[in-house]
């Protein structure tokens, strides 16, 4: 049980274009998702946090104009990057908890973007 | 400040024992875990600690002191697809995952 999607795996796009991924918890509902970004050799970032029908939470430094995130249902989670630059090129992988006060988060397995 | 340390690369021997360590400071507790993560991979969850001793699991075990602020993870058995980073990240008293910079773990036949 447990299991967290992301789609799609990869995605390459030119610049000036925006991107969507989507994050899915397939067997429990989540009422917490959230969105990280790592660049290579590099940890876990923690980017925003997001609370089904609310609005996310960013951590410092992240633009939230820039990445957009919609957590419209308890299984559903979207980070849209828009107006993507080479620079936004990461791995940006998304994890769920399942309720308040409790401490696992299932990750998906990431979504690397390339933008040329 | 919230503060994760464990060391950047560690090296062993297919077969060995080695131990990751990891020190924290962070604004409240409720547990702290380790992740392995291959590289180009999302991270899984190894173990979970929240009390204070030793949670043997298989080949790993994981350990820690919550006075000290302090745990290891202990391999035992290495084999090459131990090879990845492991990280540690401490769940604050928002339950929201701090997390280290990760230890990559070479092993070598």
């Amino acid at each position: 049980g447990a299991v967290v999607s992301q789609h799609p795996s990869r995605v390459i796009c030119k610049s000036g274009t925006s991107v969507k991924i989507e994050c899915r918890s397939l067997d429990f509902q989540a009422t917490t998702m959230f969105w990280y970004r790592q660049f290579p050799k590099q940890s876990l970032m923690l980017m925003a946090t997001s609370n089904e029908g609310s609005k996310a939470t960013y951590e410092q430094g992240v633009e939230k104009d820039k990445f957009l995130i919609n957590h419209a249902s308890l299984t559903l989670s979207t980070l849209t990057v828009t107006s993507a630059h080479p620079e936004d090129s990461s791995f940006y992988i998304c994890s769920a908890r399942p309720g308040e006060g409790t401490y696992e988060q299932y990750f998906g397995p990431g979504t690397r973007l390339t933008v040329t | 400040g919230q503060n994760i340390d464990q060391p950047t690369e560690m090296t062993a021997t297919e077969g060995a024992i080695v131990q990751i360590n990891c020190t924290y400071q962070t604004s409240g507790f409720n547990g702290l875990f380790w992740y392995q993560q291959h590289a180009g991979e999302a991270p899984t969850f190894l173990s979970y600690n929240v009390l204070d001793g030793l949670e043997e699991k298989g080949r790993f075990s994981s350990f820690l002191s919550r006075s000290k602020g302090y745990s290891y993870l202990l391999l035992k058995e290495l084999q090459m697809k131990d090879s990845a980073s492991y990280l540690c990240a401490v769940s604050d008293s928002n339950y929201q995952l701090i997390w280290g910079a990760g230890t990559k773990l070479i092993i070598k036949p």
